[in-house]
């Protein structure tokens, strides 16, 4: 079974630009939670969502926002980007939202480079 | 709010040594635990995880066990090789299904 894939792999980017990226979950896996890394303030949540509908939401601004498919496939966008944009951006996806314990399957990440 | 907080790095150890990387959470109600580590270039994988306390998790001989009352979930090896060599996140998942990470242990294993 094909792992969580995630494109492109690497993005450069100016100020004020907008980026769209995107996360094929693991087949059959109908969440997707997304999370920005860098080196300063680790993982952060960005966002989750499951069957189409964002179910959490971490503390980012507006112009961070996804979206999911009806195949779960999953997509991010930051509009009017800024320098502190720069970071890894790695998706996740688990087979069920609710059961409360489940495990989340990392893709290896879009590093988006922010000039 | 919740939060995981684990020791700084990083940490340079030899061969064959045991590790201890700290982890300790503060979350209402009984999180899940976990530990994901990331190879270079790579994305977290899940190396083990905790659902209730008391649990203990194991992987590749790497062990950790939740601990409620003292709410800790630290990671140890006894005996560490080179292709350990990675960044550890300890990690939980709190009652309303929100995943929070602590910032990394970069473990580097010197033959």
């Amino acid at each position: 079974k094909a792992g969580v894939t995630q494109t492109p792999r690497y993005l450069i980017k100016t100020r004020g630009q907008q980026v769209t990226l995107s996360c094929s979950p693991i087949s059959g896996h109908r969440s997707v939670s997304w999370y920005q890394q860098t080196p300063g303030q680790g993982l952060q949540f960005l966002f989750e969502y499951f069957s189409e509908t964002q179910r959490n939401k971490g503390n980012f601004p507006g112009r961070f926002s996804g979206r999911q498919f009806s195949n779960s496939r999953s997509e991010m966008n930051v509009s009017t980007l800024e320098l502190g944009d720069s970071a890894l951006y790695l998706c996740a996806s688990s087979l069920e939202r609710g059961l409360g314990q489940e495990t989340q399957y990392f893709g290896p990440g879009t590093r988006l480079l922010v000039l | 709010g919740d939060s995981v907080t684990q020791m700084e790095g990083p940490v340079t150890l030899s061969e064959e040594a045991f590790l201890t990387i700290n982890c300790t959470y503060t979350a209402t109600g009984y999180p899940s635990l976990f530990w994901y580590v990331q190879y270079p270039g790579e994305g977290l994988q899940l190396l083990l995880k905790a659902t209730k306390a008391d649990d203990k998790g194991s992987n590749k001989g790497f062990e950790a066990t939740y601990r409620k009352e003292t709410t800790s979930f630290h990671l140890e090896k006894g005996s560490v090789q080179v292709s350990d060599s990675a960044v550890y996140f300890c990690a939980l998942r709190n009652t309303g299904n929100q995943f929070y990470f602590g910032t990394g242990t970069s473990l580097t294993v010197i033959p």
